[in-house]
């Protein structure tokens, strides 16, 4: 079974400082890990994944993450923090292979806001 | 290339009606799924399909039903509506390299 906890709900940054959203997950196999960003009353819009390769993948609206098998961590930044960013953000896993490769388990979710 | 759309936007329905929520892709994707999204509990896999014909449950399966008789549509049917069935819900279709949300239902059961 796999899950995703995202340590805390309510992230408060200022504009132009750095974003820094947590995301652990759990899996029993090598995880698919995916961020996606929801503005209000919209739908869900990915922001970056990994799959397999390097590490530290790079996103969207200039966002990256990167992966730490060892503590089973995809942490999402962003430098410099825009008015626009803020949203809510989703951190999610899947586990690899057969028809369960986008069988999506979602963190609880993040909210940003961006104080100017 | 419209993506994955879903119907209605938005419905209010009454415990104990019934009602299908619509999905439909243009995308020639196999997998298609369904979720929920509630305040605080992020979104959860109610049911997912792999294929034509082919379908199972997700975390959150209860109350709802779905079938996929054809590659672009999929379903999501509340038999017999409950306050709890209110929430936003989200229908998704995936390549093999990503997945693909629709805009959202938001349905209210009073």
């Amino acid at each position: 079974a796999q899950s995703v906890t995202q340590l805390g709900s309510h992230v408060s940054v200022s504009e132009g400082a750095l974003v820094l959203l947590r995301c652990n997950y759990s899996s029993s196999v090598p995880p698919y890990l995916f961020w996606y960003v929801q503005y209000p009353n919209q739908g869900l819009q990915l922001l970056l994944k990994y799959t397999t390769g390097a590490t530290l993948v790079k996103g969207i609206n200039g966002f990256e993450a990167e992966f730490k098998k060892s503590e089973t961590s995809f942490h999402l930044t962003k430098p410099s923090a825009h008015m626009s960013d803020a949203a809510e953000y989703f951190c999610a896993v899947s586990e690899t292979g057969g028809g369960s490769n986008y069988k999506l388990t979602f963190g609880k979710g993040t909210l940003l806001t961006v104080n100017p | 290339n419209a993506g994955v759309t879903q119907t209605p936007k938005f419905q209010v329905l009454k415990t104990g009606q019934s009602m299908t929520l619509q999905c439909a892709q243009d995308m020639n994707h196999e997998y298609m799924s369904w979720y929920r999204q509630d305040p605080g509990m992020g979104l959860r896999l109610i049911h997912y399909s792999v294929g034509a014909g082919i379908t199972d449950q997700g975390e959150v399966p209860n109350g709802y039903n779905v079938s996929r008789s054809t590659t672009e549509d999929f379903p999501l049917r509340l038999l017999s509506a409950a306050p709890s069935q209110t929430s936003v819900y989200f229908c998704a279709s995936s390549s093999t390299a990503r997945e693909y949300f629709g805009p959202g239902t938001r349905l209210t059961v009073t």
